[in-house]
């Protein structure tokens, strides 16, 4: 299963209310997470199963979707956010994990 | 939950790598989690390498298959990652991780909650 994100890139604000997709090549379902990866640093876990929130993650992410469009949405950047954010998808079993390739958030 | 990474920074071509995953503030077996590894090629993606479980069972990418072997450590907060045959295209970030589940309606979602800082291998004569 291929998923493919869009933007690659993106620059914005702080303040801005930014929207990434994540498209998979069929059906996942809603087997999908975001994780934020800064610079030298691990993934880390954001929303798990489409759109569960993981503890101490601010609120102004959230993630929505089913079935092969899936989006994460920051609703108001903060410096913090700007870091590169991936899509992840488990849904085979037996499992054949994939990864999006990306999403760079720059600041403007 | 912390992961640490462990193993040689240097491979030559050809040969094995072989990394150590480390888990402290639990055990493999506790909480029945599956473990994984997940690798990072410089300035790109991430590739998901296979799954563990605390019983031994693995689950391996299609692509590296015929290369990869996961096994439990002699204790029981070790797990390790075996790849055979290394080229270039095996320079990266080497992670480990744990799999926790979250239920949604009637699904169960495997994901990725606790990683390891990662370690650099480089394949290289």
């Amino acid at each position: 299963i291929q998923l493919t994100q869009s933007p690659s890139s993106l620059s914005a604000s702080i303040g801005d209310r930014v929207t990434i997709t994540c498209r998979a090549s069929q059906t996942i379902r809603v087997h999908l997470n975001w994780y934020q990866q800064k610079l030298g640093k691990a993934p880390k876990l954001l929303i798990s199963g489409t759109s569960n929130l993981q503890p101490g993650v601010p609120s102004r992410f959230s993630g929505s979707g089913s079935g092969t469009q899936f989006t994460l949405t920051i609703s108001s950047l903060e410096p913090e956010d700007f870091a590169t954010y991936f899509c992840h998808q488990t849904y085979n079993t037996p499992p054949e994990d994939t990864f999006g390739q990306g999403t760079r958030l720059e600041i403007k | 939950v912390q992961l640490q990474e462990s193993g040689p920074g240097l491979a030559k071509p050809s040969e094995t790598l072989s990394l150590t995953c480390t888990v402290a503030g639990g055990t493999i077996s506790g909480g029945g989690h599956y473990w994984t590894w997940i690798r990072q090629q410089p300035e790109k993606g991430l590739e998901w390498i296979g799954y563990i479980y605390y019983t031994g069972s693995t689950y391996y990418n299609s692509a590296l298959k015929s290369r990869v072997t996961m096994s439990l450590g002699a204790s029981d907060n070790e797990f390790s990652l075996r790849l055979t045959s290394v080229t270039a295209a095996d320079t990266a970030v080497y992670y480990c991780a744990r799999v926790s589940t979250v239920q949604v309606g009637l699904e169960v979602i495997r994901h990725f909650d606790y990683w390891g800082q990662g370690t650099m291998v480089t394949v290289s004569s």
